[in-house]
């Protein structure tokens, strides 16, 4: 069963906005991450966030991880049309990923 | 490392064939990973390896399917008779354990579709 649900399960916005996409989770987690698929291709990784972290950043990307709701959100500053794509969290649960349903972004030129 | 390669990358069928995909983890990874992605379903786990043993398949839809991982660089897995519903696009991952705490690698998936 899927533990993660992302939200909102759509964004369309304009180049050059920030994207914030959300997680939730329910149990207790060694850590959480982020996934990004492009259209008829695999997952990549995109970062992740140990459950004693509290945010993290790798270029335009920003993760914020609050254990005591049981969420995490992904932002992307300045987007980019090639950040169009679904995004995916992660967590992981006793050597188990668990994963939410995916946010469909779009980034409209 | 050319990373996790699948095969086919394609595949149409016809009902009640018996389809084989197969998957090469990336070289010293521990963990294999045979994914179902769906519109309707999302992505869901059918089954994984920790050095070639399988661990947990529990998502495994149906006596039809069967997966194996013989040695550390080859996993299959296989449909025999396959039916329309298990059209989908199927995804083998690998992962290092430990303290690099799950990091998936994707294969470029295999699409099956069953006609």
């Amino acid at each position: 069963s899927q533990q993660g649900e992302e939200d909102p399960q759509a964004l369309s916005i304009q180049e050059g906005e920030n994207a914030t996409m959300n997680c939730s989770y329910k149990t207790s987690i060694n850590n959480l991450q982020w996934y990004r698929q492009n259209s008829g291709r695999g997952l990549v990784h995109l970062i992740l966030i140990r459950s004693n972290e509290r945010e993290k950043h790798s270029g335009r990307l920003r993760v914020t991880l609050d254990t005591s709701k049981k969420s995490s959100s992904l932002l992307i500053t300045a987007s980019r049309a090639a950040d169009t794509a679904s995004y995916f969290c992660a967590t992981v649960v006793n050597y188990q990923l668990i994963w939410g349903a995916g946010t469909k972004l779009i980034i409209k030129p | 490392d050319a990373g996790v390669i699948q095969s086919p990358r394609h595949e149409v069928t016809e009902m009640g064939q018996e389809v084989t995909l197969r998957c090469k983890p990336i070289s010293g990874h521990d963990y294999l990973f045979w994914y179902r992605q769906t519109m309707m379903r999302g992505l869901e786990l059918l089954i994984y390896f920790n050095n070639n043993v399988p661990i947990d398949d529990s998502g495994m839809p149906e006596d039809r399917f069967s997966a194996k991982m013989p040695n550390a660089s080859f996993s299959t897995l296989k449909i025999q008779p396959s039916e329309p519903r298990d059209s989908a696009v199927y995804f083998c991952a690998s992962s290092v354990g430990g303290t690099r705490g799950l990091e998936a690698f994707f294969g470029q998936g295999t699409r099956l579709t069953v006609v």
